[in-house]
């Protein structure tokens, strides 16, 4: 069984601090697939990135960073001198790679406050 | 490209009532999802469809039946509205791992829906 932990419910930081979300998750795939998606208060689900398990590099884009360590079972998710607009909710998720088997399973979510 | 759409927005039914929420989707993705979003508890599928005329049950099926008789499009059905199924209910499509594309999936707005 797949499983994700989100272990932050909420976090509240001041603008322009930096953030990390934390994602820990549980599969007994050899190959599966990260992905951190963002729920703005709007509610619509926005796609931020996708990880195959055999790619480790760390990625970079703008002001987000993500940390992929296959040793501890994280991908953890920082955002860089934080702006109102992140207020968010961010899910992390994961799924398989098999025929059948690529649903996702969602963490719990993390509610992000910038406070300006 | 409209992307996901789902049908209707918002509803209120009453106990017992039936109802069907439509997604359709214009990007020819072979796999569909319908999750619900529920306060503190993240996304849970509830049934999903590796093409059409597939379904396959998810986490939390029970009270639903779907029906994919044409590939764009996914419909959900509560035959008789709980209480219990008052939530957010969100639309998913995206291609098969092995096309090598990518699997992210991506999300309808939602539906917004009340059992009284």
């Amino acid at each position: 069984a797949q499983k994700v932990t989100q272990a932050q419910t909420e976090i509240s930081v001041v603008e322009k601090e930096d953030v990390t979300l934390d994602c820990v998750y549980e599969t007994r795939d050899t190959t599966y697939y990260l992905f951190w998606y963002k729920q703005p208060p709007s509610g619509e689900l926005v796609f931020l990135i996708r990880r195959n398990s055999f790619d480790e590099q760390n990625e970079i884009s703008g002001r987000y960073s993500w940390n992929f360590q296959k040793s501890t079972s994280s991908f953890n998710f920082t955002i860089t001198a934080s702006q109102v607009v992140d207020s968010a909710v961010y899910f992390c998720a994961l799924s398989g790679s098999n025929f059948g088997n690529e649903k996702l399973t969602f963490g719990t979510g993390t509610r992000l406050t910038i406070i300006p | 490209n409209a992307g996901v759409t789902q049908t209707p927005k918002f509803r209120v039914l009453k106990t017992g009532q039936s109802m069907t929420l439509l997604c359709a989707q214009d990007m020819n993705h072979e796999y569909m999802y319908w999750y619900r979003q529920d306060p503190g508890m993240g996304l849970r599928l509830i049934h999903y469809s590796v093409g059409e005329g597939t379904t396959a049950k998810g986490e939390v099926p029970d009270g639903y039946n779907v029906s994919r008789l044409k590939k764009q499009n996914f419909l959900l059905g509560l035959e008789s509205a709980a209480p219990s199924q008052t939530s957010v209910y969100f639309c998913a499509s995206s291609y098969p791992t092995w096309e090598g594309i990518g699997n992210e999936q991506f999300f309808g707005p939602g539906t917004r829906l009340t059992v009284l």
